[in-house]
């Protein structure tokens, strides 16, 4: 089946330092979503990609969708302490049929001090 | 306001009982779901309404059954608690066209499961 894989799996990195997910998807996605999980809640949308190469910005978080559709980043700029929790992206199943929507694996971040 | 809610927050219980989550939402969307996150922090469907109408069904033991007595609610009723049952479940709601998807989706807080 449809498979949705996020790397690195954890990141651990000082506040200030750049961090980078990936994700990859095994089939094309129609779109792409962003969530954020904070430690002990629940996942919350960030942003919705949908045309090929499409780059969007929300302050310090830069999101991208590749060009084949196919693998998406999400990019933070000087980390602070409020970015700690899980990275999820997000794509439709494969032939948009459904609402059915794949998570990827997850990246969780950790910024110490 | 919350826009989706859960209850209960925390569910602990011995294995075998019968168990059951309520969700509501109050965003006029057409659509919820149930998902299930374990310990690895997977985040997996399991069965999805719209209008009231099941939609998805994921590979879910039978022991698992939604009911949408309006598309407001969506609950989750669970038999014969194992222990693999232990996870968080989320419930979501969303806008859709038709069948096809076209926002986002909302979660609820959760409702941590633990089955002892």
């Amino acid at each position: 089946g449809q498979q949705v894989m996020q790397i690195p799996q954890y990141q651990h990195v000082q506040e200030g330092e750049d961090f980078t997910t990936y994700c990859n998807s095994s089939t094309t996605l129609s779109n792409i979503q962003w969530y954020k999980q904070r430690p002990g809640g629940h996942p919350v949308f960030l942003i919705q990609l949908v045309k090929s190469g499409e780059v969007k910005k929300q302050k310090r978080l830069t999101f991208q969708f590749g060009e084949a559709k196919k693998n998406s980043s999400l990019h933070i700029t000087a980390t602070q302490t409020t970015d700690v929790g899980t990275y999820f992206c997000a794509g439709p199943e494969y032939g948009g049929a459904t609402n059915k929507l794949i998570f990827g694996t997850g990246t969780l971040l950790a910024v110490q001090p | 306001d919350t826009a989706v809610s859960q209850t209960p927050k925390y569910l602990v219980t011995q294995m075998g009982n019968d168990k059951s989550i309520k969700c509501e939402q109050n965003l006029g969307h057409d659509t919820m779901y149930w998902y299930k996150q374990d310990s690895k922090k997977f985040l997996k469907i399991m069965f999805s309404y719209n209008n009231k109408e099941l939609i998805i069904n994921e590979t879910v033991p039978n022991r698992f059954s939604p009911k949408s007595p309006d598309k407001a609610h969506l609950n989750l009723h669970i038999n014969s608690l194992e222990l693999g049952d232990s996870a968080v479940y989320f419930c979501a709601s969303s806008q859709t066209t038709g069948l096809t998807f076209t926002g986002e989706l909302f979660f609820g807080e959760g409702s941590r499961l633990t089955v002892l």
